[in-house]
């Protein structure tokens, strides 16, 4: 059982357009971070949301906490060729310990030129 | 450098055979953490090194795998007898603390397995 689910698991989409990926579970967490990670590459850190209900943007990545800590959304407006990678989340569901950090399988975006 | 390094980037063997993954974090960093990565897939946990604490070895698949750390630098993976069910992207990450939930984990670029 996939603890942290998101969808879609592929997007093209054509530069300038707009965009949102999900991250659900029906577990709480006490926060969750989203990742961008390119191909040969490790994952880089975008955000790390701790409150319910908390809005963090990032340029023109917008990412939302569900009030009740069990989901999260990742906005992109005005999508540019440099966004494409795979973007993870990953929840934390212990205070104090960062030591079992739970992926998702991530969601692959291509934007096209 | 100023990053995580992993060594080899590349590795591939034969079913049977053992493999040693390198791993050096960035310099001061006192966490660091261990992951799996299989095609298509999300990262999954294997183990996590605190300081001078007893290492979280809870996400280890199996007995084949194993990992030490000497102090708060060089860490090794290891898989003996390997499977093709090992094949993966291994990936290391280190956090300045580690026991904060906040702490950002910065990752390495991570050692690709092909068990033929």
């Amino acid at each position: 059982t996939q603890l942290l689910e998101q969808s879609p698991q592929f997007l093209s989409i054509q530069e300038g357009e707009n965009l949102t990926v999900y991250c659900n579970s029906s577990s709480v967490f006490s926060s969750l971070q989203w990742y961008r990670q390119e191909p040969g590459e490790g994952p880089v850190l975008l955000v790390t949301v701790v409150t319910g209900g908390e809005v963090k943007k990032l340029k023109r990545l917008t990412f939302q906490f569900g009030d009740a800590r069990k989901d999260s959304s990742l906005h992109i407006t005005a999508a540019q060729p440099g966004d494409t990678g795979l973007y993870l989340c990953a929840g934390t569901k212990q205070r104090g310990s960062q030591g079992n950090l739970i992926f998702g399988k991530g969601t692959k975006l291509s934007v096209k030129p | 450098g100023a990053g995580v390094s992993q060594s080899p980037s590349n590795k591939v063997t034969e079913k049977g055979k053992d493999v040693e993954l390198r791993c050096d974090p960035i310099s001061g960093h006192t966490a660091l953490y261990w992951y799996r990565q299989r095609l298509g897939q999300g990262l999954e946990f294997l183990i996590y090194f605190q300081g001078n604490s007893a290492p979280d070895k809870s996400g280890l698949p199996s007995d084949r795998f194993s990992a030490e750390r000497t102090g708060e630098s060089v860490s090794t993976l290891t898989i003996q007898r390997t499977q093709q069910e090992d094949s993966a992207v291994y990936l290391c990450a280190s956090s300045p603390q580690g026991f904060r939930f906040t702490d950002t984990q910065y990752f390495g670029p991570g050692t690709r397995l092909t068990v033929l």
